[in-house]
């Protein structure tokens, strides 16, 4: 079954910790993407990549970090420099980026601050 | 210049009645709008998309329409389920534009 596969589905984290959300694909997509969503709230882009090695910083990207090494991966590291961590982080891929195209989602990961 | 605006944020309607939400976009740059429906603690999932070109997709109950010369498109849901229950963002992307930028949603309950 192709699809997106984020893990784990539930994180805890001390504060003060870094901790590294998963995002793998096997849709050969070009295009991946981080969301974050607060409860009740709309979908934020945190950082987006439409190729291997190459990303850019979406709208609340301080705090968070990524890498893109390989085609089906983009983790996310949320930093320690993250002052409001919880929430509902969520992955997405597209064939192209944006283009005409729609984003698919993973199931998400919920991130807890204990 | 890039935003979707979408309305209502919240909306309740009776099991079999109709659902609108609506949308709206300033920059004619975009020419894809896919609406996605996404549950409580699950991911958005794709429900419907129109291009410009068309005024008018229906999907079984879900029907998009869209009106380019107001730069509005909605989603009607007829005879509504309580199944149906769930956060609709509208969307819109194009080929000038390296994402997708979403509306911020509405949470749709219908109630038996």
């Amino acid at each position: 079954d192709g699809g997106i596969t984020q893990s784990p589905k539930y994180l805890f984290r001390k504060e003060g910790q870094n901790v590294t959300l998963s995002c793998e694909q096997n849709l050969n997509h070009d295009a991946m993407y981080w969301y974050r969503q607060d409860p009740g709230q709309g979908l934020r882009l945190i950082y987006y990549s439409q190729i291997v090695n190459d990303f850019q910083k979406g709208d609340i990207a301080e705090g968070y970090s990524v890498s893109r090494e390989k085609k089906e991966s983009f983790p996310l590291t949320v930093t320690s420099a993250q002052k409001n961590p919880t929430a509902f982080y969520l992955c997405a891929s597209s064939i192209l980026a944006g283009r005409n195209t729609e984003a698919f989602f993973g199931q998400g990961t919920r991130l807890t601050v204990v | 210049q890039q935003q979707v605006k979408q309305s209502p944020q919240s909306l309740i309607v009776q099991k079999g009645g109709i659902s609108i939400i609506n949308c709206a976009y300033e920059n004619t740059a975009f020419d894809y709008f896919p609406w996605y429906q996404q549950f409580p603690g699950k991911g958005p999932a794709l429900l419907i998309a129109i291009r410009p070109d068309v005024s008018e997709k229906k999907e079984g109950r879900f029907t998009i329409s869209f009106n380019k010369s107001a730069k509005q498109f909605s989603l009607h849901i007829m005879d509504s389920q309580p199944g149906d229950s769930a956060t609709y963002f509208c969307a819109a992307s194009g080929t000038s534009y390296d994402k997708v930028i979403f509306g911020p949603g509405t949470s749709l309950s219908v109630i038996p």
